[in-house]
């Protein structure tokens, strides 16, 4: 059974970098087709799709957060990373890393997710 | 870009069926997938690729996509489906899209 878990700063700076990690236990994260993917949810509201990275490297992100967002893998701790940079209160949100998997992107696996508070 | 439009709440009686929709341009050539999401707690694959169930989602979830419009059937609906429910679809140009979500009330 894959978990997934989230790990990083619960309280950003807003102009900083926002950065989070996602450990994947339960398989390896070079092993099949998977897209590992980063997605969040501002309180109250609907799921927001940031990117997602191949274990080859090669990436996607939603085209609204790309000139910020950076999302990289280390299949030797099993883990890939988020980074989220000039931040502002607009970023508060739950994040959650996932598996997608398949030609069509459906998420299969998530973490628990982790808040994240944009704040001085 | 591309837009799915859910409606924002769904109430139905319990053992009553409930039919979530799932509106996008032309979306019955995309495969859908279907979320549920409790409070506090992280989404979970219900239907995927239009009509496939998970295992362990249980038969009174299924799906059908069609048209402009797709649609989550929840049949004989219990409390514990009381939850958010969103779609989303894979497009070529923007990757990965959700719908807004649809509140489900068993009145």
């Amino acid at each position: 059974q894959v978990q997934l878990q989230e790990s990083g700063p619960g309280l950003v700076k807003p102009s900083q970098t926002l950065s989070l990690t996602c450990t994947v236990s339960g398989g390896s994260i070079s092993s099949g087709s998977y897209y590992w993917s980063w997605i969040r949810q501002p309180a109250g509201k609907g799921l927001e799709w940031i990117g997602r990275i191949y274990t080859s490297g090669s990436t996607n992100y939603n085209p609204s957060l790309k000139s910020r967002v950076t999302i990289s893998v280390d299949t030797s701790k099993n883990q890939f990373s988020l980074k989220l940079s000039s931040v502002t209160a607009a970023d508060t949100a739950v994040y959650y890393c996932a598996r997608a998997g398949g030609g069509t992107a459906m998420v299969d696996y998530w973490g628990q997710g982790t808040l994240v508070t944009v704040s001085s | 870009s591309y837009v799915l439009t859910q409606p924002p709440s769904v109430s139905v009686a319990p053992g009553q069926t409930a039919r979530i929709t799932c509106g996008g341009n032309n979306i019955g050539s995309k495969s859908v997938h279907w979320y549920q999401q409790k409070p506090g707690q992280a989404p979970v694959l219900v239907v995927y690729d239009d009509s496939d169930r998970p295992s362990g989602i249980p038969e009174r979830f299924s799906g059908s996509n069609s048209g402009n419009t797709a649609t989550l059937t929840i049949s004989r609906v219990e409390a514990g489906d009381e939850a958010d429910y969103y779609c989303q679809v894979w497009d070529s140009s923007i990757y990965v899209v959700f719908g807004g979500g649809t509140k489900l009330t068993v009145l």
